[in-house]
């Protein structure tokens, strides 16, 4: 069966520092990937999204970049964080049909809880 | 991008069924409507999807307009497990963003 891995749940760090939140899928090959943020009582906004290794689509101008440097494992991350960079941070996964660009339903991670102070 | 519009809140009796609507007006020929919830401080968790027929599965059934420009998330028996967040949202070929809206808060009252 298929699972996603995301750690760490929860962390806390100063602003100005940098961030690495890594996800991992597994049961599965090819899938897209996906980052969202949450802001503390604010629905889910996609950052970036991956259709392949290497292909990485951003959603939002921000100080967050990523990076899927295998088939399943994306990387979230930033060289310096800003207080506004506080939220809960959701990796998920779908289906991608090779040679059609349909995604079936997402799987999401526990999520990670990042508090930038 | 089609967007999607929800009620920001509704309020359900315990046992009793639920309908919560989304609006999809600009919808494309092959979107799909997707269903999540979010229970609080865990992520999204997929409930259903359909594209042209109702659909049913063992957590609700989805009812889509003829013109696909709405859909209503019909959850039958409404239990206080049953409070979260849903999600409506379009995805489908040649759209794979997934992007998710504010949701409708579902508070079930016991």
């Amino acid at each position: 069966s298929q699972t996603i891995h995301q750690w760490p749940a929860t962390l806390v760090q100063p602003v100005g520092s940098p961030l690495s939140l890594e996800c991992t899928v597994e049961g599965t090959s090819n899938p897209n990937l996906y980052w969202y943020r949450q802001a503390a009582g604010r629905g889910l906004q996609l950052l970036f999204y991956s259709v392949g290794i290497g292909q990485i689509s951003s959603e939002v101008p921000q100080n967050l970049s990523a990076s899927r440097p295998q088939d399943r494992q994306f990387i979230l991350s930033s060289k310096k964080l800003l207080l506004s960079d506080s939220g809960f941070y959701l990796c998920a996964w779908s289906t991608r049909l090779l040679g059609q660009g349909f995604s079936t339903e997402a799987f999401f991670g526990q999520g990670t809880r990042l508090t930038v102070v | 991008d089609a967007k999607t519009t929800q009620p920001n809140s509704m309020e359900s009796n315990e046992e009793e069924p639920v309908h919560l609507p989304c609006n999809h007006s600009t919808i494309s020929g092959t979107d799909y409507i997707h269903w999540y919830r979010q229970l609080p401080s865990q992520g999204p968790e997929y409930v259903i999807h359909g594209l042209t027929s109702n659909v049913n599965n063992r957590m609700a059934s989805l009812a889509i307009a003829e013109d696909r420009k709405s859909s209503t998330l019909i959850l039958h028996r409404a239990t206080l497990r049953d409070a979260a967040v849903y999600y409506c949202i379009l995805g489908g070929f040649g759209n794979e963003k997934l992007t998710f809206g504010t949701g409708t808060r579902l508070t079930i009252i016991p």
